[in-house]
């Protein structure tokens, strides 16, 4: 079964700055999804950025990038220009791509001071 | 547009209780799912709807009894629940439950709580 680590439980950053934070997974699937999802305390799961395994290029999104290391099933979130709104629990999550069900880890709980 | 909607947005209810959970999308996604997170928890996934069909059921008590009326709704009775399953209840849709089609976009949840 495949399995997904987020050695971080909590993280703080201070606005403006740059955070990033760990995932790693493991799966014997040679293509499959990741994500990263927000959850702010609304609890609404925002979806932050997705990333393909079979494509090398690292996902961004605006202030959101991905270091994706497929031989080291690496997939850590970079946040940069940290904002207050980015205060939230991230996920990060696996998907086969022959299936639906997400895997996800335990979450890092990211704080953001003023 | 990738707008799930739930409601009600909190619900408190009693052990004998019968209620439902509501979610809609109108996205044209053709998969939905319903996921029970406890506090400081990830989601866990209960069942998936794949083409208005049910898919996926994991092993969740007989109580919870999910529901896919057309493409765009997905209903969750709720009967005789227990103190226990007080929760966030996420939905969220896809649409598909193949290839690239897979991405899930999620609710905002109804808080629930049984008393």
């Amino acid at each position: 079964a495949q399995t997904v680590t987020q050695s971080q439980p909590e993280m703080s950053v201070q606005e403006a700055e740059t955070v990033t934070l760990s995932c790693t997974y493991d799966t014997s699937e040679s293509d499959y999804y990741l994500f990263w999802y927000k959850q702010p305390p609304s609890r609404q799961m925002i979806l932050v950025i997705r990333q393909e395994a079979y494509k090398q290029q690292n996902a961004t999104e605006n202030r959101f990038s991905v270091n994706f290391q497929k031989a080291a099933k690496s997939f850590s979130l970079k946040i940069s220009d940290s904002q207050l709104g980015d205060a939230a629990m991230y996920f990060c999550a696996y998907q086969e791509t022959s299936g639906s069900r997400l895997t996800f880890g335990e979450g890092t709980q990211l704080t953001v001071n003023p | 547009d990738t707008e799930v909607t739930q409601t009600p947005k909190h619900l408190v209810m009693g052990m004998t209780n019968k209620k439902s959970l509501k979610c809609e999308q109108h996205m044209g996604h053709r998969a939905m799912y319903w996921y029970k997170q406890k506090a400081k928890k990830p989601p866990e996934l209960m069942f998936v709807y794949s083409y208005e069909k049910l898919s996926i059921n994991e092993s969740v008590p007989s109580r919870f009894s999910p529901e896919c009326p057309n493409s765009s709704l997905l209903n969750l009775h709720l009967h005789a629940l227990q103190p226990e399953d007080s929760a966030l209840y996420l939905c969220a849709s896809s649409q598909g439950v193949a290839g690239n089609r897979e991405t899930q976009y999620f609710g905002p949840g109804t808080r629930l709580l049984v008393l």
